[in-house]
């Protein structure tokens, strides 16, 4: 297992444009997050998973943004009518469940809204 | 979500120990204390983690204040590659309530 990946690793949109971003856990893990980070300030939390179920998510996550991991796998996050705002690097996590667990962080997909 | 606060950015020279402060004052019974960094261009690493005793593994130590307010992350000997943000984050050990909150971190500088 290589880790986390996540694809694209950069993406560039016109606003008002749909995106989606792929996030491939590690195998064994069911916890699954989604954060996002813009420069200079800590990664953001934005829901997280265990399996399938979205167990939380933040108030930062408007009503454009959607997150799905139908079968407890990989996950999907979508952003509709995209915005300048949204420009951000966005990362995936995953861990097991369990406070001792280490979550481990793909390399993040840099999306730029033009 | 139980709060930490760091210094802003902190330096230190090649080949010198590192102690990095973290302030948890309002940490509960059942938050574990954990340690990430952020290489740039990379998403963040695990570090270490901590309930109430010390901890050390290859990356680093943990001292824990016997009262768990404060907790201070240990690089024995800095390496350029050590250069990184450093994120204190409380994770409950309550089952469902359980995410990673990230705050400013701290800057670290390691000088050659």
């Amino acid at each position: 297992d290589t880790g986390v990946s996540q694809d694209p690793r950069h993406k560039i949109t016109k606003r008002g444009q749909n995106v989606t971003f792929r996030c491939d856990p590690i195998s064994e893990h069911n916890r699954l997050y989604w954060y996002r980070q813009t420069l200079g300030q800590g990664p953001e939390f934005l829901t997280y998973f265990q399996n399938e179920a979205q167990l939380e998510k933040s108030r930062l996550l408007s009503d454009r943004f959607s997150a799905e991991r139908p079968k407890g796998s990989f996950s999907t996050l979508e952003i509709q009518r995209t915005e300048q705002g949204d420009s951000a690097m966005y990362l995936c996590a995953s861990s097991l469940a369990g406070s001792k667990g280490e979550a481990f962080f793909g390399q993040g997909t840099r999306l730029t809204v033009v | 979500d139980a709060k930490t606060t760091q210094p802003n950015s902190m330096e230190s020279n090649e080949e010198e120990p590192v102690h990095l402060p973290c302030n948890h004052s309002t940490i509960s019974g059942t938050d574990y204390i954990h340690w990430y960094r952020q290489l740039p261009s990379q998403g963040p690493e695990y570090v270490i983690h901590g309930l109430t005793s010390n901890v050390n593994n290859r990356m680093a130590s943990l001292a824990i204040a016997e009262d768990r307010k404060s907790s201070t992350l240990i690089l024995h000997r800095a390496t350029l590659r050590d250069a990184a943000v450093y994120y204190c984050i409380l994770l409950s050990g309550i089952q469902g309530a359980q995410k990673l909150v990230f705050g400013q971190g701290t800057r670290l500088t390691i000088n050659p």
